[in-house]
């Protein structure tokens, strides 16, 4: 149980363009969902908190009209990359709380390997 | 906000000795502790967690620790496997806005050496 998954896996763009990522819970429902970015060798930074049916929260220096985040359902939610540069080529994961659940332990997608040209 | 900060950033032991990974937070309200592990390229798994109401707690090999006076945690793996090479991160959670708010630590890579 308790299973997250993101798609694309792994996506190359060219600069300029945008990148549409989804988080799904697989098998439970998620009123939170959470959007993190990690470089390479680096820890996981929480950009965003992400709201079933509202406005997503972003992180300090985390520009919302470039991350654009959307949460249309209980077990999806979608990030995207606005105008890419290279500068955001990054691995971004998501994570989701079970909103069934009795702990807060958040589950992790897979993540996305984004490479921006 | 909260500021976790973790030690050593890289780790070697022999197979079959303990590790210790220890962290340090900042903000007192902090009241979960998970750790995560993640082998390269994949997605981090919750390995072990513990609560501000306890004060260690023990899985098989991974025991954790907590002293929230002193806002000190640790995560200890005994007799290491090489299967236990990995990066771990620990991290703090509040209550913020009605969800638990995370903050990682920078990560600890540990490889353990047959």
């Amino acid at each position: 149980g308790a299973v997250v998954s993101q798609h694309p896996s792994w996506v190359i763009c060219k600069s300029g363009t945008s990148v549409k990522i989804e988080c799904r819970s697989l098998d439970f429902q998620a009123t939170t969902m959470f959007w993190y970015r990690q470089f390479p060798k680096q820890s996981l930074m929480l950009m965003a908190t992400s709201n079933e049916g509202s406005k997503a929260t972003y992180e300090q220096g985390v520009e919302k009209d470039k991350f654009l985040i959307n949460h249309a359902s209980l077990t999806l939610s979608t990030l995207t990359v606005t105008s890419a540069h290279p500068e955001d080529s990054s691995f971004y994961i998501c994570s989701a709380r079970d909103r069934a659940g009795t702990t807060d332990t958040q589950y992790f997608g897979p993540g996305t390997r984004l490479t921006v040209l | 906000g909260e500021n976790v900060e973790q030690h050593p950033s890289t780790l070697s032991v022999q197979e079959g000795d303990s590790a210790v990974i220890k962290c340090t937070y900042s903000d007192s309200a902090s009241n979960y502790f998970p750790w995560y592990k993640q082998e390269l390229g994949k997605r981090p798994q919750l390995i072990i967690d513990i609560r501000s109401n306890v004060g260690e707690k023990k899985d098989q090999r991974i025991a954790v620790t907590l002293n929230k006076t002193a806002k000190h945690f640790s995560l200890h793996i005994t007799e290491t496997q090489p299967e236990d090479s990995a990066v771990y991160f620990c991290a703090a959670s509040k209550r913020s806005g009605g969800y638990q708010k995370v903050t990682f630590g920078i990560g600890t890579k540990l490889q353990v050496i047959p």
